[in-house]
């Protein structure tokens, strides 16, 4: 089946840096969304992305779906305590071909903790 | 207004038990799903609802009964459950089913099996 691998898995960095993470995919998606998820609490949509190229933003969110379809990445600027949580990828074909069509598939999620 | 809600938040069930969980949403989305999540684990798809017919069974044991009653309700109803099906229980809601469309999630309903 579709993997995404989603790197870093954790990062800790200093409030105020600039953050980056991305998803590579072995197949095609038309379709990536980006969460982010706090502890015992469900996963929140922060940006989602439609066409390849597309390049996003969501306040101090930048997310880019990559031209190849294979990829995407989210960045975050000038961090704040409140960006600690776990961000996960998602990618999703949407082309109603059938049941893989329904999926999301997850990356394993990347976990940022900011240092005050 | 882009909120599930679930209910209950927390839940505590022994394996003789049957108890059922609930979701709501009021966007007007005609797809709802029930996901599962384990610690430090993506969400795994459980079940798909589209236009309150079920779509999708992701080989989920028959312990797991979904219940889509109307457009805007999701209940999951549970029978005889293990210890190892303790987990954060998701559900989402997107506009249609199968197409490219944001999939929101409620808050999750924290299931503890003793």
């Amino acid at each position: 089946g579709q993997q995404l691998n989603q790197s870093p898995q954790s990062m800790f960095i200093q409030e105020g840096e600039d953050v980056s993470m991305n998803c590579t995919s072995s197949s095609i998606f038309n379709t990536w969304l980006w969460y982010k998820q706090d502890p015992g609490e469900g996963p929140v949509l922060l940006i989602a992305l439609y066409k390849a190229g597309e390049l996003t933003s969501n306040g101090r969110l930048t997310a880019q779906f990559g031209i190849t379809r294979k990829d995407s990445f989210l960045n975050i600027s000038a961090s704040i305590p409140s960006d600690v949580g776990i961000y996960f990828c998602a990618g999703q074909l949407g082309d109603n071909s059938g049941a893989g069509s329904y999926q999301l598939t997850f990356g394993k999620g990347t976990k940022l903790s900011v240092i005050p | 207004d882009t909120e599930v809600t679930q209910t209950p938040k927390h839940l505590v069930m022994g394996m003789t038990n049957k108890k059922s969980l609930k979701c709501e949403q009021h966007m007007g989305h005609r797809a709802m799903y029930w996901y599962k999540q384990k610690a430090k684990k993506p969400p795994e798809l459980m079940f798909v609802y589209s236009y309150e017919k079920l779509s999708i069974n992701e080989s989920v044991p028959s312990r797991f009964s979904p219940e889509c009653p109307n457009s805007s309700l999701l209940n999951l109803h549970l029978h005889a459950l293990q210890p190892e099906d303790s987990a954060l229980y998701l559900c989402a809601s997107s506009r249609l089913a199968g197409w490219a469309y944001e999939q929101y999630f409620g808050p999750g309903t924290r299931l503890t099996v003793t």
